[in-house]
């Protein structure tokens, strides 16, 4: 099956400074790529996906990287706020077999004012 | 659209009893599954749903059975609740051809 190793864990920024979370996956037929975003105490939320024609794409100040070959994505937060705050998970699945994604651990972001 | 409902939002449970969780949605969505949340742990998947009678399980099923009668409803039992299964579990949807799973609210489970 599926594995997504997610790093770092913990990621602590100062306000303003840009934030980078990166996934690994280990199945090549996986083609779509998606990154929930947690609030504390709130449900994970879709806050940007990727598809595997698609290199890269931005959504104002969040970004994702795509590199098929070396199976690995990141999501790229620039000009963080304090509302950026949360655990952001990746996830990769494919079509064709299970649809049912396979989630990272999770990344907590801490953006401190 | 209410989206996808879970209740209770809390329960605390005494080890070897049972209950049922409840996840309903409102959006026509063909798949359906279980997740629990532990910390450090992410995401685990329990069981999903493909479709109205057909159910599969995930990375972490001892312990939990589901159905799916209706395409609305997948409720979530455990059989003999244990303290491993002190966890957040979340229920959540998606349609066939689109990806974005829709997450219920959690619910706080306790056991002791």
């Amino acid at each position: 099956g599926e594995n997504v190793e997610q790093h770092p864990s913990t990621l602590s920024v100062q306000e303003g400074d840009s934030a980078v979370i990166k996934c690994t996956y280990s199945d090549s037929a996986s083609n779509y790529f998606p990154w929930y975003k947690q609030e504390l105490g709130k449900r994970p939320q879709l806050i940007i996906d990727i598809r595997s024609n698609v290199g890269e794409k931005k959504d104002q100040r969040i970004a994702v990287t795509l590199n098929k070959t070396a199976k690995h994505f990141s999501l790229h937060i620039t000009e963080t706020q304090p509302e950026d705050s949360a655990v952001y998970f990746c996830a990769a699945s494919r079509t064709g077999g299970s649809y049912i994604p396979t989630f990272g651990r999770g990344t907590s972001l801490i953006v401190h004012p | 659209n209410a989206g996808v409902t879970q209740t209770p939002k809390f329960q605390v449970l005494k080890t070897g009893q049972s209950m049922t969780l409840q996840c309903a949605q409102d959006m026509n969505h063909e798949y359906m599954s279980w997740y629990r949340q532990d910390p450090g742990m992410g995401l685990r998947l329990i069981h999903y749903s493909v479709g109205a009678g057909i159910t599969d399980q995930g990375e972490v099923p001892n312990g939990y059975n589901v159905s799916r009668s209706t395409t609305e409803d997948f409720p979530l039992r455990l059989l003999s609740a244990a303290p491993s299964q002190t966890s957040v579990y979340f229920c959540a949807s998606s349609q066939r051809m689109t990806y974005e799973q829709y997450f219920g609210p959690g619910t706080r489970l306790t056991v002791t």
